[in-house]
């Protein structure tokens, strides 16, 4: 039974669109994040949602929006996808905000612009 | 934020102890130490977590100095399994975190 999920795991689309990737944990957990990681394996948080409120919002365009409808859902809508937003995605939960609880990471969406 | 600094990357062979040292000079007093160990394809997975002195767990040991300026990740006899991407964090419960690109091991038969 799969704890954090993602889905598309894949996805390929062309410059100038509209697309999102659906996260969802049943772990219970109140915090769920956002990741983005290039091809140099740099891992960079997005955003961070406790109990459906925003708690961390990065230095990221404005393009990008994350929803999150209940506490065990975070989706990520990007608009106007850009080449350089190529890269892979991952959703992540934990307990709670914070360094100390461990996060449980989903397997990731590969997102290809072209 | 306290920022860490790890080697890029590193080789080992099966059967060998394997080392990877953080360091993190500006580290606060509350803040905390936490490995997570990234597989191909996979998303980042929690190794261990400490404060001062000495962790371990059943997949690895961490040694942190008392002046907890830098810290070890210790991985007993790896396997060709072990090779993944290790990231330190370093922070408390009230300011950002920061993975950075970790330290790439790469185990050889």
């Amino acid at each position: 039974d799969t704890a954090v999920s993602q889905t598309p795991k894949y996805l390929v689309t062309q410059m100038g669109n509209d697309k999102s990737i659906k996260c969802e944990q049943n772990l219970g957990h109140d915090t769920m994040y956002w990741y983005k990681q290039d091809s140099k394996k740099f891992l960079k948080i997005m955003f961070s949602y406790n109990n459906k409120e925003l708690i961390i919002n990065e230095t990221v365009p404005n393009r990008f929006s994350p929803k999150s409808p209940d506490k065990a859902h975070l989706n990520l809508h990007i608009n106007s996808l850009e080449l350089g937003d190529s890269a892979v995605y991952f959703c992540a939960s934990s307990h709670a905000t914070g360094i100390t609880y461990e996060q449980y990471f989903g397997p990731g969406t590969r997102l290809t612009v072209t | 934020l306290a920022k860490t600094t790890q080697p890029i990357s590193m080789d080992s062979y099966e059967g060998q102890e394997v080392n990877i040292t953080c360091s993190h000079n500006n580290i606060a007093t509350n803040d905390y130490i936490t490995w997570y160990q990234q597989f191909p394809s996979q998303g980042p997975r929690f190794i261990i977590q400490g404060y001062k002195t000495k962790v371990t767990n059943e997949v690895a040991s961490l040694f942190i100095p008392a002046d907890r300026k830098s810290s070890t990740l210790s991985l007993p006899r790896v396997s060709l399994s072990d090779t993944a991407v290790y990231y330190c964090l370093v922070g408390d419960n009230f300011n950002k975190f920061y993975f950075g690109s970790g330290t790439k091991l790469n185990v050889k038969p």
